[in-house]
């Protein structure tokens, strides 16, 4: 079974540029996560989706910050513009939410380096 | 509210000896409790977790933890540890009828020969 796919690994750009993060949740599952893990720190909830809804963006920074899951397969976060602050690891994460609570299963992140 | 607070940011250990890896948690409502581990330039693997049941939980490559209510802990051991160990491991609670899960600020294992 495929994992949680993302891409890019790896992003470097200057500051008040735009970037754009992809995400492919593992096959099946309904919810969608996105996370910001800032060095040194555990992962921070950004946004979650239940199936095409953002039920939970509370944390996310909406004057810059975007996301969407269209159709409630993959997703897209963006950034725009970046700051030197957005510097971080952005780590999706999807799960088959039933009832009760659910199995986060996570990608391998998306490295941001704002210069 | 929901928070967790890991003990240790390093554990450093020699190969084959026993480790344990401490987490407390705060929670207002029943909780499920997970240990991740996080590979240099990798995303979070799940090592193990606690929904119900027994308080043991045993999980991959030979880790358990035990959940214990009344100290607020969930404390994750190996028994020997090898050098592919290394790496950072996180524990994380969410509760019933939340999906969020919050997550310690890791202990960064490190295992040498």
């Amino acid at each position: 079974e495929a994992g949680v796919v993302q891409s890019p690994r790896y992003k470097i750009i200057e500051k008040k540029q735009p970037v754009a993060f992809w995400c492919n949740p593992i096959s099946g599952h309904n919810t969608l996560y996105w996370y910001r893990q800032n060095l040194g720190q555990g992962p921070e909830l950004l946004i979650r989706y239940e199936n095409e809804e953002a039920v939970d963006d509370s944390q996310l920074p909406k004057d810059r910050f975007s996301a969407e899951r269209l159709k409630g397969v993959d997703s897209t976060l963006k950034i725009q513009p970046a700051e030197l602050g957005d510097s971080a690891v952005y780590l999706c994460a999807s799960s088959l939410r039933t009832s009760g609570t659910d199995t986060q299963y996570f990608g391998p992140g998306t490295r941001l380096t704002v210069l | 509210a929901q928070s967790v607070t890991q003990l240790d940011s390093q554990v450093p250990v020699f190969e084959e000896a026993p480790v344990e890896l401490r987490c407390n948690y705060s929670s207002s409502v029943s909780v499920y409790l997970f240990w991740y581990v996080q590979y240099p330039n990798q995303g979070l693997q799940l090592l193990l977790k606690y929904l119900s049941g027994s308080t043991l939980v045993k999980g991959i490559n030979g880790f358990e933890a035990e959940f214990n209510k009344s100290q607020t802990s969930f404390h994750l051991r190996k028994p020997s540890v090898h050098i592919s160990d290394t790496a950072e491991y996180f524990c994380a609670v969410t509760g019933s009828g939340y999906s969020t899960l919050t997550f310690g600020k890791g202990t960064m294992l490190l295992v040498s020969p």
